[in-house]
């Protein structure tokens, strides 16, 4: 079974760029999701969803992030413009199911550093 | 709101010893655990999870977790660290509703000594 798959891997730009971040989830799973970790610290779920539609983005910073999610399947994940406290990784993970029971598996993350 | 607190941002322990790593939440309610690990520059992995049938779990490469609820504890232990046990390692909770989203701790770092 192939796993969450990202890309880039790495990703540079400077300050007040735009910047787009890929996710194709497991096959057949309903929920993705979009996390930001900062160097030193937890992931921060950024949005979630259930098939196409979203569960939850509270903590997306809707003023430059913004996600959407492809017939239920791949995402994307962007920020326009970038600010340097964006410098982190993005990880993208998917489940069978919503519910914390359902374990999420994770992607490799895209490592954003912005100058 | 729920919160996780792991004691020690970094853990260091000899080849063969055992691993405690310690984890507290906050949770008006009985909540999910779980604990995921991260190797250098990949995603995370789920080690196990708590999910209110016993309370001592077991996951995979031999580590186990006990819910104590007294001590609003859920922490991570192996017998005999092995070098291949380098990594960092995330407690994380959610309330047992749901779509409801994990809420993940700061992480310690785990270094084996050989």
């Amino acid at each position: 079974e192939a796993g969450v798959a990202q890309s880039p891997r790495y990703k540079i730009i400077e300050k007040r760029q735009s910047v787009a971040f890929w996710c194709n989830p497991i096959s057949g799973h309903a929920t993705l999701y979009w996390y930001q970790q900062i160097l030193g610290q937890g992931p921060k779920l950024l949005i979630q969803f259930q098939n196409n539609g979203v569960v939850d983005d509270s903590q997306l910073p809707k003023d430059r992030f913004s996600a959407e999610r492809l017939k239920g399947v791949d995402s994307t994940l962007k920020i326009q413009p970038a600010k340097l406290e964006d410098s982190a990784v993005y990880l993208c993970a998917s489940s069978t199911l919503a519910g914390a029971t359902r374990a999420q598996y994770f992607g490799p993350g895209t490592r954003l550093l912005v100058l | 709101a729920q919160s996780v607190t792991q004691l020690g941002s970094h853990v260091s322990v000899s080849e063969g010893a055992l691993v405690l790593l310690r984890c507290n939440y906050s949770s008006s309610v009985p909540p999910y655990l779980f604990w995921y690990v991260q190797y250098p520059n990949q995603g995370l992995q789920l080690l196990l999870k708590y999910t209110s049938a016993a309370t001592l779990v077991k996951g995979i490469n031999g580590f186990e977790a006990e819910f104590k609820k007294s001590e609003t504890s859920f922490h991570l232990t192996k017998p005999s660290a092995h070098m291949s046990d380098a990594a960092e390692y995330f407690c994380a909770v959610s309330r047992k509703t749901s779509y409801d989203k994990v809420i993940f701790g700061p992480g310690t770092s785990l270094s084996v000594i050989p």
